[in-house]
């Protein structure tokens, strides 16, 4: 079945940068699109960014330009996300989500997200 | 930027009453590119409704979806036990615009 399996927990200290990885499975990984979603302790839902795995094209959030980064790699259909420059509010669960698909012909980014992974914690303190 | 406001903030109810959960845009959306997700503690969200009125794999009828240009609303029918959670609303766009609305909690009364 189709699956995201997130890297596991991590725990950074101010400033250091945080590299999380999303491997998927049961599906041709350069079809769909990957994002990225943050949740703070207690908050909503909040978008970093998304990537196409063909190719590796990219759209970041305002708020997290400059701070992140995210990469495919096709050979193990794995997506990686990098934030950098962590700061103690960036404490939160992120988690990988598959949304939007690639046809022969055209991409379609603006679709719902379908496919979660379980979510990583990570905790940003001194 | 596109601001989704939920209401109410908290909603509680009783096993078999129905729920009314609100989705305010801050200006006119196409339906195509609203949805609804579930989250329950300590689980990842769970895609419920798609395009505004669509249910995704899996979903029992009791939820539905409804509304257009700024106003969107999910019910759920009949509450079920395993139905008290945050939900949220979701808009995304042809120019990489997604956003969440802050989510309404709904618990048993």
């Amino acid at each position: 079945q189709v699956q995201l399996v997130q890297s596991g927990a991590e725990v950074k200290k101010p400033g250091a940068s945080v590299r999380l990885s999303c491997k998927t499975s049961g599906y041709t990984f350069t079809t769909y699109y990957i994002h990225w979603v943050r949740q703070a302790p207690g908050q909503g839902l909040q978008w970093l960014g998304i990537i196409n795995p063909s190719g590796g094209s990219t759209n970041y959030a305002q708020n997290f330009q400059g701070r992140v980064t995210m990469t495919s790699d096709t050979s193990t259909s794995t997506v990686y996300m990098e934030l950098s420059s962590l700061r103690s509010d960036d404490t939160a669960v992120f988690y990988c989500a598959r949304g939007g698909y690639c046809s022969s012909t055209s991409c379609h980014p603006a679709n719902a997200f379908d496919i979660w992974g379980q979510g990583t914690l990570v905790t940003v303190s001194s | 930027e596109v601001v989704l406001t939920q209401s109410p903030g908290t909603l509680s109810l009783s096993p078999g009453e129905r729920a009314t959960l609100s989705c305010r845009a801050s200006q006119s959306l196409s339906s195509d590119y609203i949805a609804w997700y579930q989250q329950k503690p300590g689980q990842a969200p769970r895609l419920l409704i798609f395009a505004a009125s669509s249910r995704a794999t899996g979903i029992p009828d009791r939820f539905r979806g409804s509304g257009s240009g700024t106003e969107f609303t999910l019910t759920i029918s009949r509450l079920e036990p395993e139905d008290f959670a945050v939900y949220y609303c979701q808009r995304f766009g042809s120019s990489f615009q997604y956003s969440f609305g802050q989510g309404t909690k709904l618990e048993i009364k």
